[in-house]
């Protein structure tokens, strides 16, 4: 149990679908992140939301929509994915922004 | 800015063998390093960090990774691998408390009965 749950673990989703990974952290932390793994590259990082609000966003394609309630929740809204896209995101929760990061099991998508 | 090298995209020993995963950083501030675990199909769990205190680090399921700042480097190491081992892992490094957290591109360890 890390403290991190993300839903679903899995996703298929068509190119014209519009669907949202969801990430609930217990651990009381202030920032939390979404990260792109995909096969033989480095872990990217997509963006940083601290006390809900978003202090950094690394040039990701606006068709990944980041929303933060509150500091408990994550959320990543996507639409009209490329299957380019297909890859396991992971969800991460810190203290503070850029602290030691307690990660989800992650939400394999495939997009199709 | 910080990056992270870690030397050989596939490493395998065999079950009882020393494990040794090398990771070299560059930072232009002391850093702070970090190993991370991931099994298949999971997220990264921390396995060990450094943050300026002693340079001989102890983690979880018996890794340990020493700080040598004239090499750049924060090599993992375990004296007997175990199957349960397999696994890849992440080398990464901050520019200290509050800065951003680099990846290495990770190193698969294969462990052969």
């Amino acid at each position: 149990e890390t403290g991190v749950t993300q839903t679903p673990r899995h996703l298929v989703m068509g190119m014209t679908n519009k669907k949202s990974l969801k990430c609930e952290q217990h651990l009381g932390h202030n920032a939390m992140y979404w990260y792109k793994q995909s096969a033989k590259k480095p872990l990217e990082l997509m963006f940083v939301y601290s006390l809900e609000e978003r202090v950094e966003n690394n040039s990701v394609p606006s068709r990944f929509s980041p929303e933060c309630p509150n500091s408990s929740h994550l959320f990543l809204h996507l639409h009209t994915l490329q299957p380019e896209d297909s890859a396991l995101y992971l969800c991460a929760s810190s203290l503070e922004p850029n602290t030691e990061a307690f990660f989800g099991q992650g939400t394999r998508l495939t997009v199709v | 800015a910080q990056s992270v090298t870690q030397l050989g995209s596939h490493v395998s020993v065999s079950e009882g063998a020393l494990v040794l995963l090398r990771c070299n950083y560059s930072s232009s501030v002391p850093p702070y390093l970090f190993w991370y675990v991931q099994y298949p199909n999971q997220g990264l769990q921390l396995l060990l960090k450094y943050t300026s205190a002693a340079t001989l680090v102890k983690g979880i399921n018996g890794f340990e990774a020493e700080f040598k700042k004239s090499e750049t480097s924060f090599h993992l190491t375990k004296p007997s691998a175990h199957m349960s081992d397999a696994a890849e892992y992440f080398c990464a490094v901050s520019e200290g408390y509050g800065n951003k957290l680099v990846f290495g591109a990770g190193t698969i360890l294969r462990v052969k009965s």
